[in-house]
């Protein structure tokens, strides 16, 4: 089956510091990811459609010059969390749109996430 | 997209049916059901989903009330291993612009026992 790839699964940083989270579809193409945040004990919150070969749309809330969005082709979008900051320790997840109708896999409606990277700011 | 309520938590033994109730009393006619679940840590895995009629898949069931204001996911038989957070989502279906913008509520905590 489809699988959607992130990387790093975790990272700690330094305040300040940038970091850089793929997420790549494995044998898929994929137009459209997407990013989510999921604080502790709480449900994931949408940061940002992430579209291939365009701009990024941000949900209201959410600063896009602090979470750069990259979507350089239609197997890989990047999140980078710019000068980051302890509140900003959060688990980032990664889903993917299949495109419709790309033959040999099923598109049974399903959205394909990643297995998410936790951030630990100090 | 229509907004789903569940309940908060969710006991079952280890062996039953789990069956997690869901209310979309303002589903609209071409918004499908979704369910996914989220084991600790781990990104949400797709369960089931559908439209009006009942499905099953080697997963689940899913049950859609004629009116199609409420749903019940079914586990037909429950393991440790499904203890998780189970999220009902209703959403379009592939090919509308909204497609994939996932509304998570906080979905139902199901913790199985022995």
């Amino acid at each position: 089956g489809a699988v959607v790839s992130q990387h790093p699964s975790w990272v700690i940083c330094k305040s300040g510091t940038s970091v850089k989270i793929e997420c790549r579809s494995l044998d898929f193409q994929a137009t459209t990811m997407f990013w989510y945040r999921q604080f502790p004990k709480q449900s994931l919150m949408l940061m940002a459609t992430s579209n291939e070969g365009s701009k990024a749309t941000y949900e209201q809330g959410v600063e896009k010059d602090k979470f750069l969005i990259n979507h350089a082709s239609l197997t890989l979008s990047t999140l980078t969390v710019t000068s980051a900051h302890p509140e900003d320790s959060s688990f980032y997840i990664c889903s993917a749109r299949i495109v419709p109708g790309l033959a040999g896999i099923a598109n049974t409606g399903e959205l394909f996430f990643g297995e998410g990277s936790r951030l630990t700011v100090l | 997209d229509a907004k789903t309520t569940q309940p908060p938590s969710m006991d079952c033994a280890e062996g039953r049916a789990a069956n997690l109730p869901c209310n979309h009393s303002t589903i609209s006619g071409n918004e499908y059901v979704y369910w996914y679940r989220q084991i600790h840590s781990q990104g949400p895995q797709y369960i089931i989903h559908g439209l009006k009629n009942n499905e099953t898949n080697e997963m689940a069931s899913l049950i859609i009330t004629e009116d199609r204001k409420s749903s019940t996911l079914i586990l037909p038989h429950a393991t440790l291993r499904d203890t998780a957070v189970y999220y009902c989502i209703v959403m379009g279906n592939a090919g509308g612009t909204s497609y994939g913008k996932l509304t998570f509520g906080q979905g139902t905590i199901l913790t199985v026992h022995p």
